[in-house]
């Protein structure tokens, strides 16, 4: 079975200062993980994913998540936090040759940038 | 980029009418959608998967009958609240998936805000 977990509910932090939200998976096999962001009352917006390669990954507004394979987490991290990135951030995963399965989304973690 | 359509937006209808959500791919095929639920402050909740031109497959405990989800074209999936009561008010959110490529991402539809009254 596939599962994510976003252990923290809330993160703060300053504007300017760099931010990080956590995430960490378990999936039989290799994982093609995902970032997404939410506001409110809109849908999910796709902010990056890792499929293969490099395991640092540069998505949109300068977000950027890091694989790592042997504590099986894909952080997302921001050198530099905006007010305007406050939102719900979700984690996803899907095993690979999962066929044509959903994505697994953790629980969700808001995050406040304070000005 | 991909365009997943979602239409309405919000809706008040009031217990025991019936509600119907659209979810469209404007750019791309989708031979899967999945339709969510999401309830304040918590993460989604996979309802169902949406194959064209086949019978939805739903998660345990949701009820097909309640929850009628028809996917007639590679661009179209409808999900159908019938005889919505209060408890069925939450925010339902439609992804779709391109007919190509098993590592890409989902695309969602901007959610549909449903209030039962």
């Amino acid at each position: 079975a596939q599962s994510v977990a976003q252990p923290e509910d809330q993160v703060n932090v300053a504007e300017g200062n760099p931010l990080t939200v956590k995430c960490t998976y378990s999936v039989s096999g290799n994982p093609y993980l995902f970032w997404y962001v939410q506001y409110p009352n809109r849908g999910l917006q796709f902010l990056l994913k890792y499929i293969t390669g490099d395991n640092l990954v540069k998505g949109s507004y300068g977000f950027e998540a890091e694989f790592n394979k042997s504590q099986t987490s894909f952080h997302l991290k921001k050198p530099s936090a905006l007010v305007s990135d406050s939102a719900l951030y979700f984690c996803a995963v899907r095993a690979r040759n999962s066929g044509n399965t959903p994505l697994v989304f953790g629980k969700g973690t808001r995050l406040s940038v304070i000005a | 980029g991909a365009v997943v359509s979602q239409h309405p937006s919000w809706v008040i209808c009031k217990s025991g009418t019936s509600v119907k959500i659209e979810c469209r791919s404007l750019d791309f095929q989708a031979t899967t959608m999945f339709w969510y639920r999401q309830f304040p402050k918590q993460s989604l909740m996979l309802m169902a998967t949406s194959n064209e031109g086949s019978k939805a497959t739903y998660e345990q405990g949701v009820e097909k009958d309640k929850f009628l989800i028809n996917h007639a074209s590679l661009t179209l999936s409808t999900l159908t609240v019938t005889s919505a009561h209060p408890e069925d008010s939450s925010f339902y959110i439609c992804s779709a998936r391109k007919r190509t490529g098993p590592n890409t991402e989902a695309f969602f539809g901007q959610g549909t805000r449903l209030t039962v009254v």
